[in-house]
């Protein structure tokens, strides 16, 4: 079965911590995505990379940054973490045509 | 920008009976694809099905079937025979052929099944 995994389901931070949220999946997928997921606004996209070290901004990447340095591995960086932040991220894999899997997401909480 | 509008927040069924989903969206082009995605509490979200825009005829799966009206631009989501199991945050989403790296999702419907 396809698998998309997310390090943490649930993290706490403090205001100016660094965050890292770890993404792997095990299709040999190339493109990867973090979304971020809003009450009343949907699912909103950060970044995507559609192959080893390539990435691009999505719709809201301002505070945000990613790495891809392995293709099954996309991770999503809060460089100084905002109480804005606070939200439920998801990670999902593709190929070229094929519908998005989805990880189960992680609830962060920027106090 | 393509955007994609759920009127509905919040909708309820009974268990067994038949409820329907709205969504509409907004593109001026051709060649696009349709999705919902269900996302039950505390687990990943999922594809429930997929339209291609080409196609005239409506997609279904099983119990789940959607009403396409390409020139209204909307997308509705039919559940027949409601089951609990049903009970989930609804997304409808849309995303160019051509273009693998832009699904636009609406707002989310959430769905509850009454037993």
């Amino acid at each position: 079965d396809v698998k998309v995994t997310q390090s943490s389901r649930y993290l706490v931070k403090r205001t100016g911590e660094k965050v890292f949220l770890e993404c792997v999946q095990d299709m040999d997928h190339e493109n990867m995505f973090w979304y971020r997921q809003d009450p009343g606004l949907g699912l909103r996209l950060i970044y995507f990379s559609y192959d080893v070290k390539m990435k691009e901004k999505g719709d809201i990447p301002e505070g945000y940054s990613v790495s891809r340095e392995k293709k099954e591995r996309f991770s999503l960086i809060l460089e100084s973490a905002s109480t804005n932040q606070t939200s439920m991220y998801l990670c999902a894999s593709t190929l070229r045509d094929s519908k998005l899997f989805f990880g189960e997401g992680s609830r962060l909480t920027v106090l | 920008a393509q955007t994609v509008t759920q009127s509905q927040p919040e909708m309820s069924v009974q268990e067994a009976e038949t409820v329907t989903l709205s969504c509409t969206y907004d593109t001026s082009e051709s060649d696009y694809y349709l999705f919902w995605y269900k996302q039950p509490p505390s687990r990943q979200m999922i594809l429930v099905i997929r339209q291609e825009a080409y196609k005239q005829q409506n997609a279904t799966e099983n119990r789940f079937s959607v009403n396409f009206q390409k020139a209204a631009k909307s997308f509705s989501l039919k559940i027949s025979d409601s089951q609990l199991g049903d009970a989930a945050m609804y997304f409808c989403a849309y995303r160019l052929t051509f273009n693998n790296n832009d699904m636009r999702f609406g707002a989310g419907t959430r769905l509850t099944v009454k037993p």
